[in-house]
């Protein structure tokens, strides 16, 4: 059974560094195709694509972020790392991770966590 | 602004069928077959109901279709149950954003 599960601070300051956590299993990261996303949605806004690692530590960030976040992963203890500096009020988001799907090049999710509610405040 | 347009809202009868657009350009939607829907509930984990325009993956009822012509992709609901009440996001591989999703759409079952 694959699940996913974010966890991280509820609440951040300004100009602070965010670290979130994905810990998953019924899945390895080391595994030829297997790949992780962060994903958040504003409140009352849509979904947005932040980053993705692949179990090749290939890495693929948002244009519009990129500069701020940067992820990596931990095999053995089955987690995925996001971090994003510099937050602001505007980085106030739900931030889900999500399985990559099979199918290359692997750009959709097949399984998500419930998400963790992060405010910048 | 998403980069994808979707309507803001849509609605159906029970046991009617409603189709919601996803509309890109010839970097994303129109260029590749990488389009896939997910279906929001409050507090629950989305979930994927359509992968690579028109694959389905296993668990999800053949009530859910998708489909693409130029730049627009298409989520078709056929026989509407009440619990199909939710939002609805189109996502794209994308040459210059890598994946865009739509602004979403909130699905009404009359």
């Amino acid at each position: 059974q694959v699940t996913l599960k974010e966890s991280g601070p509820a609440l951040v300051k300004p100009t602070q560094t965010l670290t979130l956590t994905c810990t998953f299993s019924g899945f390895s990261l080391d595994t030829s195709g297997i790949r992780v996303n962060w994903i958040r949605q504003s409140p009352g806004k849509a979904l947005e694509w932040l980053a993705r690692i692949d179990w090749d530590n290939s890495k693929w960030y948002s244009t519009s972020l990129k500069t701020r976040l940067t992820i990596s992963k931990d095999t053995s203890r089955r987690q995925v790392v996001l971090i994003l500096t510099n937050v602001d009020p505007v980085d106030t988001a739900t931030y889900f991770c999500a399985r990559g799907g099979a199918n290359y090049p692997g750009f959709y999710f097949d399984y998500w966590g419930q998400g963790a509610l992060v405010t910048v405040s | 602004q998403s980069a994808l347009t979707q309507p803001p809202s849509a609605s159906g009868s029970l046991g009617q069928s409603v189709t919601i657009s996803c509309s890109g350009s010839s970097s994303d939607v129109g260029d590749y077959n990488f389009v896939s829907w997910y279906q929001l509930h409050p507090g629950q984990a989305p979930k994927l109901l359509i992968f690579d325009v028109n694959k389905r993956p296993s668990g999800v009822p053949d009530r859910f279709s998708g489909s693409k012509s130029g730049n627009t992709a298409s989520l078709t609901v056929s026989g509407l149950q009440a619990e199909d009440e939710a939002d609805y996001y189109c996502s794209s591989y994308s040459r210059s954003d890598v994946v865009l999703f739509g602004g979403g759409t909130k699905l009404a079952v009359l």
